[in-house]
């Protein structure tokens, strides 16, 4: 099956850096690569997402980029602001096997002033 | 206001007593999913459904049992719960089980 690594755990930025979350998979047929949000006490929420025919997808301050052959995907966000804390997680899976999405253990990130 | 509900939010039992964890949403999805959150272990999927009367295992199925007889409802079953199954538990749902999942609020559950 798939297996989604994510690093680092814990990622804390001044407001207005940069902040980056990597990940890689296993499975070569993976084609979908959502992200998430979780602020504390909430459910995930969905903050992009990119399909295997791109390489890179942009929505304002944050941009997730994906190498199918080394089989990598990260999100970047820029100009960081407080709200922006909270617990990141990536996840993979196969579009027409739909259900099985495979996400990564999450990333900590702090943002602070 | 287009939403997934689980109920309760938060609960404490005792080794062995079934219980259930009930999941609404009210978008007329067809895909609903059950995780399990663990500190260090991310997102894991316990079992999910693409349809009424369609289910299937994830990743952590032991231990517990699903059923969707009605398009919006898709409760959780532990019928014999255990101290490792104490986690935080969320439900999902998608239109299809391809792309953007609509989580809960999740559910805290102390088993003693």
């Amino acid at each position: 099956g798939e297996n989604v690594e994510q690093h680092p755990s814990t990622l804390s930025v001044q407001e207005g850096d940069s902040a980056v979350i990597k990940c890689t998979y296993s499975d070569s047929a993976s084609n979908y690569f959502p992200w998430y949000k979780q602020e504390l006490g909430k459910g995930p929420q969905l903050i992009i997402d990119i399909r295997s025919n791109v390489g890179e997808k942009k929505d304002q301050r944050i941009a997730v980029t994906l190498n199918k052959t080394a089989k990598h995907f990260s999100l970047h966000i820029t100009e960081t602001q407080p709200e922006d804390s909270a617990v990141y997680f990536c996840a993979a899976s196969r579009t027409g096997t739909a259900s099985k999405l495979t996400f990564g253990t999450g990333t900590r990130l702090q943002v602070t002033l | 206001e287009a939403q997934v509900t689980q109920n309760p939010r938060y609960l404490i039992t005792v080794t062995g007593k079934k219980l259930t964890v009930t999941c609404s949403q009210n978008m007329n999805h067809e895909y609903m999913s059950w995780y399990r959150q663990d500190p260090g272990l991310g997102l894991r999927q316990i079992y999910y459904s693409m349809n009424v009367e369609v289910t299937d295992k994830g990743d952590v199925p032991e231990g517990y049992k699903v059923s969707r007889k009605e398009k919006r409802n898709f409760p959780l079953i532990l019928e014999s719960p255990s101290p490792n199954q104490t986690s935080l538990y969320f439900c999902a749902s998608s239109p299809r089980g391809d792309g953007e999942q609509f989580f809960g609020p999740g559910t805290r559950l102390t088993v003693l």
